[in-house]
């Protein structure tokens, strides 16, 4: 009930191509969806978050996707970049300051 | 502004050891969240602190323990170390109704 399941587990995208990670939880109690951005030998950052009442969120070249009925949301990276390959987390949690529960991540390499 | 500081860096044991992990939240931030990112389970919750008090702690053994200092500074405590323990220990700190920001984690391993 707990649990965030995250697909693809590693993605290959070209460069400029547009990257999509999918991610689908169970417990409707959760109430803040954030993505990190995980780089070799660094910590995870918070990339971008929405909030179940909201269906889509743009900063920049990242956009969440949020389907609310289906229990499901995505990240798209438009126009990727080399500079994006890392490891992409969703994770979900009841609030903005709550435990968070990440999904297995995405390891995402652009090719150059 | 300076963010989450961990220390060590990297720490080497053997079985049946203990180890102590340090964490500085951002300043201003009293809470603190504990997570474990082993090779192929993911980032899971340890342990949640919030002004000094455990608020919540996940799905491990009680040889795993921490605290939280008045200046909302943490330390966790792993004992009686096993194989299994040996991941990547990060720190988050946050206030409230904020993210969390996490620290670049101390790297644990276990021979």
């Amino acid at each position: 009930q707990q649990q965030v399941k995250q697909s693809p587990q590693s993605l290959i995208v070209q460069k400029g191509g547009i990257s999509i990670i999918n991610c689908a939880y169970e417990n409707t109690a959760f109430d803040y969806f954030p993505w990190y951005q995980q780089f070799p030998g660094k910590g995870p950052a918070l990339l971008i978050a929405i909030r179940p009442d909201v269906s889509e969120k743009k900063e920049g070249r990242f956009t969440i996707s949020f389907n609310k009925s289906a229990k499901q949301f995505s990240l798209h990276i438009m126009d990727s970049q080399p500079g994006d390959s890392a490891t992409y987390f969703c994770a979900a949690s009841f609030s903005r300051d709550d435990k968070i529960i990440f999904g297995k991540g995405t390891r995402l390499h652009i090719l150059p | 502004e300076a963010g989450v500081t961990q220390s060590p860096t990297h720490l080497i044991k053997t079985r049946g050891q203990q180890a102590t992990l340090r964490c500085s939240p951002i300043s201003g931030h009293t809470s603190v969240y504990w997570y474990q990112q082993a090779l192929g389970l993911g980032l899971q919750f340890l342990l949640w602190y919030d002004e000094g008090e455990e608020r919540n702690r996940g799905n491990f053994p009680p040889r795993f323990s921490g605290r939280q200092f008045p200046n909302y500074s943490s330390e966790l405590n792993v004992n009686a170390l096993e194989l299994e323990d040996s991941a990547l220990y990060l720190c988050a700190s946050t206030t409230s109704n904020q993210p969390q920001h996490f620290g670049d984690g101390t790297r644990l391993s276990i021979l």
